[in-house]
């Protein structure tokens, strides 16, 4: 069974400061990885994708990857109210001409102005 | 990214009656996905719709209480059927991108509540 875990928080940061998002997977053989963004009432957006260990920054955010581990974290510096969110990791294995999307429960994260 | 229109957004029905649930694509997509995303709960796939194709349904899953129709490359439904209210959730359609489909664009939602 594939398991995705997550903090559920809530995770609450001041404005300014640097809000690290952590996610565990349970498969080995997994892939790629993605983080979503998911506003209350609204769907998930893809904010971030990562395939190799190490990090990836992409504006403000930055995921990081450690496969050995099976970790991947989002960091977002200068975090902003309008950040404030619910954050969703997700894990995929590749393999035999499918693949299966595991989501996490999600980090709701209050951006504190 | 594709633009993913979903319809209706929101919708209160009766036990034991069906819902469909709408999807419209704005690019042609092999694959469309049916998602649940039930309060404090991960999204879940319901099922994989292939244009020309039987949907392929995940575990817990079945044909007979979420049926899916996918005419064509732009559009697909989803019916919830027989509902009861363990069916009240968050219904997405989403289409992937990249090699394996595996960046996934959402469309916008189908509150459902079931009384």
């Amino acid at each position: 069974q594939k398991e995705v875990e997550q903090n559920s928080g809530p995770l609450s940061v001041p404005e300014g400061a640097i809000a690290s998002l952590n996610c565990t997977y349970s498969d080995r053989g997994s892939q790629s990885f993605f983080w979503y963004r998911q506003y209350s009432g609204k769907s998930p957006e893809l904010i971030m994708s990562i395939y190799s260990n190490g990090d990836k920054e992409d504006g403000r955010f930055t995921a990081q990857l450690n496969k050995a581990s099976q970790y991947v974290s989002l960091l977002i510096r200068d975090s902003q109210p309008s950040d404030s969110a619910t954050y969703l990791c997700a894990v995929i294995l590749l393999g035999a001409g499918s693949y299966q999307l595991t989501f996490g429960k999600g980090t709701k994260l209050s951006v504190i102005p | 990214s594709a633009v993913i229109s979903q319809k209706p957004s929101r919708d209160i029905c009766q036990r034991g009656t069906s819902l469909t649930i709408q999807c419209q694509v704005d690019s042609q997509v092999t694959m469309m996905f049916w998602y649940r995303q039930q309060p404090g709960q991960s999204l879940t796939l319901i099922a994989t719709a292939n244009q020309g194709s039987e949907a392929t349904y995940e575990s817990g899953f079945v044909i007979d209480k979420f049926p899916i129709s996918r005419p064509n490359l732009t559009f697909s439904t989803l019916t919830v059927s027989n509902m009861s209210p363990e069916d009240s959730s968050i219904y997405l359609c989403s289409v992937g991108e990249g090699p394996t489909n595996e960046k996934l664009f959402f469309g916008s939602g189908t509150q459902l509540s079931v009384l």
